[in-house]
């Protein structure tokens, strides 16, 4: 079965410092993979996702297949970026279901 | 441009009695799921609709149902609401395209089971 770790609940850093938040997955098949964001009182909202290897509000995520990880990390932090964040991990299947699969989920906060 | 819209936003319940959950997806998606957050871990998948057929469905018990409208909104049935129950249940669109498929949150409806 599938699975989405995020080993770190809580990650503190200071504002200028880079971040790492971690994701590790199992999967038999060929990963999908995203990172979701959600803000204070926001809703939940769609970062990154690996096929596009885009670069978000200075967010970077690379899957590494071999680790099974897909860390996000940024090379400084924003105050604006304390928030908590969800790796997640799609699953696609013959009947046409596509669902995602969750990590618990880091929160970071940005110290300043 | 509407995202994923929600209601009720907040409902209070008495154990064992029963919830309808509406959701609205975002004009244009054809796919609705639902999943349960429950404080402190991230949302877990319920149900997923397409063209109004069940495509997926949680390890969710036979409490949990729901269903797709002509019009793909969707609505999340819990019945014999239990203490356990009391959680964020979002609602999601999915934007399907030969990219890739994208998926889109509402802002949830906190039920709290009492």
């Amino acid at each position: 079965a599938q699975r989405v770790t995020q080993p770190e609940k809580l990650l503190s850093v200071f504002k200028g410092a880079p971040v790492e938040l971690k994701c590790n997955y199992s999967y038999s098949g060929s990963p999908e993979l995203f990172w979701y964001v959600q803000y204070s009182r926001q809703r939940l909202q769609l970062l990154l996702r690996h096929i596009s290897r885009e670069s978000i509000k200075g967010f970077t995520a690379d899957l590494n297949k071999g680790e099974t990880s897909f860390h996000l990390k940024k090379p400084f932090a924003q105050e604006e970026d304390s928030a908590m964040y969800y790796c997640a991990l799609a699953l696609l299947s013959g009947a046409g279901s596509y669902q995602l699969t969750f990590g618990k989920g880091t929160k970071l906060s940005v110290i300043p | 441009d509407a995202g994923v819209t929600q209601s009720p936003t907040h409902l209070i319940k008495t154990r064992g009695q029963q919830v309808t959950l509406r959701c609205s997806p975002i004009s244009g998606h054809k796919s609705v799921s639902w999943y349960q957050q429950v404080l402190g871990q991230g949302p877990q998948f319920i149900f997923q609709y397409y063209e109004k057929e069940e495509r997926g469905r949680g390890n969710f018990p036979d409490r949990f149902s729901a269903r797709q409208f002509p019009n793909y909104s969707s609505e999340l049935n819990v019945n014999a609401l239990l203490l356990g129950d009391s959680a964020l249940y979002l609602c999601a669109s999915t934007l399907t395209r030969a990219s890739g498929n994208t998926i889109y949150f509402g802002e949830g409806s906190w039920l709290t089971v009492v």
